[in-house]
């Protein structure tokens, strides 16, 4: 059974840092490219960032660019998303999801919460 | 630019058929998409791709009901026999340059 488990949310004051985690299992991560995408409160989806199934490569969105950092362990099966210099425009729920383009399967996971309120 | 359209809001009766309208804009009418459904307070869930020549790849335990269909820039998602817990906000996504992803604004699907 495939899971993907967000952790790591809470309310950060602005300008501090966060640091999201998603654990996978049922599925082999290692060959599949990972994101990281939001949804503020009572908006739709946006994209944050992708990284590259071995880790090579990293793409974000130009909201986020130079303040977060995407990165994964294949060993521990685990995302993560480094969140600097936080504003309340990141207050959202962040949610992993998981792509392969070879077979066309996306897993998503159930979301954390971030706020940035002071 | 590239941008999908939704429609904010659709509506239907407890089984009947409904479809829904994404839009690609001008110069990206080849693109494939994929669907995604979001029910009420649980994260997103991939239901199929769909490609501009109406071909589509379900994702898994997709029941028979959601079908994909294209027409030039319009990406189409058909749900039939429609039940309670269809109702959700529906995203579609395209994949932009450098593999990000570009969401179109969701529809929210009312079963009445």
């Amino acid at each position: 059974q495939v899971q993907l488990v967000e952790s790591g949310g809470g309310v950060v004051q602005p300008g501090r840092s966060l640091r999201l985690s998603c654990a996978a299992s049922g599925f082999t991560f290692s060959s599949y490219g990972m994101h990281w995408v939001r949804q503020a409160p009572g908006k739709g989806l946006e994209w944050v960032a992708v990284i590259w199934h071995d880790g090579s490569n990293k793409n974000y969105a130009d909201s986020v660019k130079g303040r977060f950092t995407i990165s994964r362990d294949n060993s521990k099966n685990t995302l993560f998303l480094q969140m600097n210099s936080l504003t309340a425009e990141d207050t959202a729920l962040y949610y992993c999801a998981a792509y392969s383009g070879s077979s066309y399967r996306y897993y998503w996971g159930q979301g954390t919460l971030v706020t940035v309120s002071s | 630019q590239l941008v999908l359209t939704q429609s904010p809001s659709a509506s239907a009766s407890l089984g009947a058929s409904v479809k829904l309208t994404c839009t690609l804009s001008s110069g990206h009418s080849s693109y494939d998409i994929t669907w995604h459904q979001q029910q009420p307070e649980k994260g997103p869930r991939h239901l199929m791709k769909l490609n501009s020549d109406g071909s589509h790849t379900k994702g898994d335990g997709i029941p028979d009901r959601f079908s994909g269909s294209s027409s030039g820039a319009e990406r189409y998602l058909t749900i039939s026999s429609l039940q309670s817990d269809d109702e959700a906000y529906y995203y579609c996504q395209t994949w932009g340059t450098a593999t990000n992803w570009v969401f179109g604004g969701g529809t929210k699907l009312t079963v009445l």
